[in-house]
């Protein structure tokens, strides 16, 4: 079946470590994004990208790191730069813009930072 | 910019409707959605309205549109357990970004 998956679930890091996570969609969607949930605040885009070799930055991009040399991938690295990185991360894609603009999540990955 | 609002807690008897309200604020919105979000899963799509419409009816779920006030709502008939969840409302931005409202939690007492 088509979807996104979101690798690891569950994370935890120390202080000053990068991390990496991981979303890989085999839905053929050009348009990928990533979000932060924080509990009572809704989503936040962080990076988004349209095509392949290109993305740009949302709303609270700062710490963030991305790229998109895949059309199925679309990794999301949190470094050492964010400041209270503990946080739910959902990756999404969607369809061009033709359509009606549906997002397709993946299940997450929770980040916590000790 | 642009601003969706939720309010955060909504609770109903079992069997009872549940409507969850949301306000949007720019008028140039072709879609508006509504999505769930059960826990620690991702966000699905539940529903969504045509800009053009002021009703949406599927199953036990209907979507009223008021573009005058800027106003989406959500009625669950019939809520069951099941529908225990974060509902999200949603906007397209100047047709290129979705914003998303802060979620409503909707809980089912016996």
């Amino acid at each position: 079946d088509g979807g996104i998956t979101q690798s690891p679930k569950y994370l935890f890091r120390k202080e000053g470590q990068n991390v990496t996570l991981s979303c890989e969609q085999n839905l053929n969607h050009d348009a990928m994004y990533w979000y932060r949930q924080d509990p009572g605040q809704g989503l936040r885009l962080i990076y988004y990208s349209q095509i392949v070799n290109d993305f740009q930055k949302g709303d609270i991009a700062e710490g963030y790191s991305v790229s998109r040399e895949k059309k199925e991938s679309f990794p999301l690295t949190v470094t050492s730069a964010q400041k209270n990185p503990t946080a739910f991360y959902l990756c999404a894609s969607s369809i061009p813009a033709t359509g009606t603009g549906e997002l397709f999540f993946g299940e997450g990955s929770r980040l916590t930072v000790l | 910019g642009e601003d969706v609002e939720q309010s955060l807690f909504l609770s109903v008897r079992e069997g009872d409707s549940s409507v969850i309200n949301c306000t949007y604020t720019d008028s140039s919105s072709t879609y508006l959605y509504w999505y769930k979000q059960e826990p620690g899963a991702g966000l699905q799509l539940l529903t969504y309205i045509f800009s053009n419409m002021d009703m949406k009816q599927d199953q036990r779920l209907t979507v009223l549109l008021n573009k005058k006030d800027k106003h989406l709502s959500l009625r669950i008939a019939d809520t069951q357990t099941g529908d225990s969840a974060i509902y999200f409302c949603a906007d397209v931005y100047r047709a290129s970004k979705i914003i998303f409202g802060s979620g409503t939690r909707l809980s089912i007492r016996p």
